[in-house]
């Protein structure tokens, strides 16, 4: 089955500093590639999210890059703001047009210090 | 749109007793529901998968006699977990997809299980 690696496992930067999360896996049927982003208690968001068919996805300060060759992707979030700490998780699922299951990575936490 | 809710949110049980989690898509079809359970600290595992009107499908290791999944309707699927004992303490959150996307699954609120 799919297997997910994510690093760091935490991560703390500066306010007005950016932030990369990077993310491997294992399956390269692998297809589709979201982000999650989960505060203390509550339900994962999801931030941006990517298929392989795009290689970059930009959302206003969040970004993901695939690289499918090397089956990698990352989160680049800039400009943090001390809102954006919480815990960040990359997942990685085979779309075959039917709901497909989500492998997650082990999470980032990330702490934005002013 | 794409809302999933959790009943309780919360819930404190005795060890050796049962209970039932419930989740419900409120504005959409659910074709497919999924279980995760997720440890302090730690990242989210999928429990099981349910399709409406199917068995679930577990995944390796998880005791299907004692986490009952039931899919009864295209808006509600439910999590009983029998015999409760302390280390099945966890956070259960659950996620539906269906008729809003194929591929996209929206997630409910968490229950936070404690068995004393």
């Amino acid at each position: 089955g799919e297997n997910v690696e994510q690093h760091p496992s935490t991560l703390s930067v500066q306010e007005g500093d950016s932030a990369v999360i990077k993310c491997t896996y294992s399956d390269s049927a692998s297809n589709y590639f979201p982000w999650y982003k989960q505060e203390l208690g509550k339900r994962p968001q999801l931030i941006i999210d990517i298929r392989s068919n795009v290689g970059e996805k930009k959302d206003q300060r969040i970004a993901v890059t695939l690289n499918k060759t090397a089956k990698h992707f990352s989160l680049h979030i800039t400009e943090t703001q001390p809102e954006d700490s919480a815990v960040y998780f990359c997942a990685a699922s085979l779309d075959t047009g039917t709901a497909s299951k989500l492998t997650f990575g082990t999470g980032t936490r990330l702490q934005v210090t002013l | 749109g794409a809302v999933v809710s959790q009943h309780p949110s919360w819930v404190i049980c005795k060890s050796g007793t049962s209970v039932k989690i419930e989740c419900r898509s409120l504005d959409f079809q659910a074709t497919t529901m999924f279980w995760y359970r997720q440890f302090p600290k730690q990242s989210l595992m999928l429990m099981a998968t349910s399709n409406e009107g199917s068995k679930a499908t577990y995944e390796q290791g998880v005791e299907k006699d004692k986490f009952l999944i039931n899919h009864a309707s295209l808006t509600l699927s439910t999590l009983t977990v029998t015999s409760a004992h302390p280390e099945d303490s966890s956070f259960y959150i659950c996620s539906a997809s269906g008729s809003y996307s194929s591929y996209e699954q929206y997630f409910g609120p968490g229950t936070r299980l404690t068995v004393t």
